[in-house]
């Protein structure tokens, strides 16, 4: 079966640092994604990781441990304009197309 | 910055009722997918398309949904009797050639069947 976990809800302060975590359980993995999605928005494109690691863009970073089927998304120096919703999304490796595979999504809200 | 683009917006039907939703991929992009999150859910994916035809499909897309690329341009997705269950945001993605490149996705369509 597919299953990817992530927590509901997370809260944090403005210029802190705050860590999002998911898991996975898939039939196939060739690499995992992360999405922004504001409300009512289209997801937006954050990260991308295939190998262990981590993998760093400015203030975002995501890392990866295939071993352990887990990945988190780290955000530094929060700002308001971060509260969204967290996708943590997995491509399907057995898709010969790469769909993508959707946790229920992390609702971050970043407080003064 | 090129971007998927969908129209409409919003779309009210009746239940019963054929809607075409639309969408323009991003030019040099090869696959392309529409997804649906319904609200308060999670984004699911219903059908991928490549090189003309439907790559691969998952269980919600029944016989009342079919997707067309009618010219070099569009990418469509149509239900046929639309029901209260298919109201969701419907959201059409792209993606270029190349292991690594990520989907972008439009900003989604909003349909609600009365």
């Amino acid at each position: 079966g597919q299953n990817i976990d992530q927590p509901t809800e997370m809260t944090a302060t403005e210029g802190a640092i705050v860590q999002i975590n998911c898991t996975y359980q898939t039939s196939g993995f060739n690499g995992l994604f992360w999405y922004q999605q504001h409300a009512g928005e289209a997801p937006t494109f954050l990260s991308y990781n295939v190998l262990d690691g981590l993998e760093e863009k400015g203030r975002f970073s995501s890392f990866l441990s295939r071993s352990k089927g887990y990945s988190y998304l780290l955000l530094k120096e929060l700002q308001m304009k971060d509260s969204a919703s967290y996708l943590c999304a997995v491509r399907d490796g057995s898709s010969n197309t790469g769909k993508l595979i959707f946790g229920q999504g992390t609702t971050l809200q970043v407080k003064p | 910055e090129p971007e998927v683009t969908q129209t409409p917006s919003h779309q009210v039907t009746q239940m019963g009722q054929e809607v075409i939703l639309r969408c323009v991929p991003i030019s040099n992009h090869l696959y392309f997918y529409w997804y649906r999150q319904i609200l308060g859910q999670k984004v699911e994916f219903l059908v991928s398309f490549y090189n003309n035809e439907i790559s691969e499909k998952s269980e919600i897309f029944d016989d009342q949904f079919s997707v067309e690329r009618p010219d070099g341009s569009n990418f469509t997705l149509k239900i046929r009797s639309t029901k209260l269950e298919d109201s969701a945001m419907y959201f059409c993605a792209s993606k270029g050639q190349g292991r690594n490149q990520p989907q972008h996705f439009g900003d989604g369509t909003r349909l609600s069947i009365l």
